[in-house]
């Protein structure tokens, strides 16, 4: 079965710092994959997805950036964070070959707090 | 255009009551409308979703009606329980688009014993 595995659960950093959340499915090849936020009391924002390794979308110009080095790891970066950089992140990964095409699997999301 | 409203931000509903929770939009090339379920700390979950060639898909107690012609589908929990207490997200995406989910704002919802 497919799992994705995202971490750290929980994050305090100051403003100013670097960031790096990592994410990695298991039980799939070449799928999806997806970086959402969540403010506070708000709905979850896409970031960026990637379609393949090395292949980056963005959707809104902000502070941060995406990686996908590997078939089934994405990174989420900030060389310098901002206050408004908190919220809640979510890593997803969709299937792209087989199975329930549309369907998104979230990971358990990492909280971040930016002091 | 690429937006999903959502409301009502926040419900309370007694037990055995029913939830309702609907949301708009506006792009008519959108073609899957699913719901997800979000418990605190936890990542959204898929709950039921719809495809607009119907008109209403129920699942247990969790039934999505959509109107086609007026841009809006809606989520109606019957019977609600203190377990379903959550927060539900609709969303929209269109399969020329690689799929991309649209999210809604989303809707706590406490259901009180």
């Amino acid at each position: 079965s497919q799992t994705i595995h995202q971490w750290p659960a929980t994050l305090v950093q100051p403003v100013g710092s670097p960031l790096s959340l990592e994410c990695t499915v298991e039980g799939t090849s070449n799928p999806n994959l997806y970086w959402y936020r969540q403010a506070a009391g708000r709905g979850l924002q896409l970031l960026f997805y990637s379609v393949g390794i090395g292949q980056i979308s963005s959707e809104v110009p902000q502070n941060l950036s995406a990686s996908r080095p590997q078939d089934r790891q994405f990174i989420l970066s900030s060389k310098k964070l901002l206050l408004s950089d908190s919220g809640f992140y979510l890593c997803a990964w969709r299937p792209k070959a087989t199975g329930p095409r549309e369907k998104l699997f979230f990971g358990s999301g990492t909280q971040l707090s930016v002091l | 255009q690429q937006q999903v409203k959502q409301s009502p931000q926040s419900l309370i509903v007694q037990k055995g009551g029913i939830s309702i929770i609907n949301c708009a939009y506006e792009n008519t090339a959108f073609d899957y409308f699913p719901w997800y379920q979000q418990f605190p700390g936890k990542g959204p979950a898929l709950l039921i979703a719809i495809r607009p060639d119907v008109s209403e898909k129920k699942e247990g107690r969790f039934t999505i009606s959509f109107n086609k012609s007026a841009k809006q589908f809606s989520l109606h929990i019957m019977d609600s329980q203190p377990g379903d207490s959550a927060t539900y997200f609709c969303a929209a995406s269109n399969s020329g688009s690689s799929y991309k989910l649209i999210f809604g704002s989303g809707t706590r919802l406490l259901v009180r014993p």
